[in-house]
């Protein structure tokens, strides 16, 4: 079983601040883990994934996230915000389970920038 | 390189009127398909996924149903929808062996 927990689902911050999204899995096998962004009104899309290479993964539009074994978590960070990085982000979870990859998201964390 | 589209992108139904949301992929083949709901503040939910042609698995027993007629179509469908249908619905595809899921651009369904 696989599952994965947004820690707020709001998170608020002034443009040029660190940006800090957290999200824990919990995965029986070695998991694959995403961040999505979505837009108002669009679908999601795809910001970076981690699928067991290096631990540090870097994304599109200055995003990177680390995986931690130990924490089970895969945060998602940004050092200087824009205003246009504002939007519904959400953490995925993927593992081999019956030879597929079916993902479980998270429920999902709104970032406002504050200008 | 690969695309997904998904049509209407809006759609105003009446209660008891049947739906059809369509769904296709470009540029792979023998994609897995899936169709997510999301609802408002409550995340994204596994209605249906495909893994070939006429294989659907239903992961929510409800009013809907979903077909694969060819490869790289997949069909969302309703007999009669009920005011709890409306929503953002979103198809995605991902590789056969593929664990990494692509979104199309969604679709907006209120029922009316």
């Amino acid at each position: 079983a696989q599952s994965v927990t947004q820690l707020g689902s709001h998170v608020s911050v002034s443009e040029g601040a660190l940006v800090l999204l957290r999200c824990n899995y919990s995965s029986s096998v070695p998991p694959y883990l995403f961040w999505y962004v979505q837009y108002p009104n669009q679908g999601l899309q795809l910001l970076l994934k981690y699928t067991s290479a290096a631990t540090l993964v870097k994304g599109i539009n200055g995003f990177e996230a680390e995986f931690k074994k130990s924490e089970t978590s895969f945060h998602l960070t940004k050092p200087s915000a824009h205003m246009s990085d504002a939007a519904e982000y959400f953490c995925a979870v993927s593992s081999a389970s019956g030879g597929s990859y079916i993902p479980t998201f998270g429920r999902g964390t709104s970032l406002i920038v504050h200008p | 390189s690969q695309t997904i589209h998904q049509w209407p992108a809006t759609l105003v139904q009446p209660v008891g009127s049947p739906l059809s949301l369509e769904c296709t992929v470009e540029g792979t083949s023998n994609p897995n398909l899936y169709w997510y709901r999301q609802a408002a503040g409550r995340g994204l939910q596994l209605l249906f996924y495909s893994v070939g042609i006429g294989q659907i698995s239903s992961e929510v027993p409800q009013n809907l149903s979903a077909s694969r007629p060819q490869d790289r179509q997949f069909i969302l469908s309703s007999k009669k929808l009920l005011l709890s249908d409306s929503g953002f619905y979103l198809c995605a595809w991902s590789g056969s062996l593929g664990n990494t899921i692509y979104f199309g651009e969604g679709s907006w369904l209120t029922v009316v």
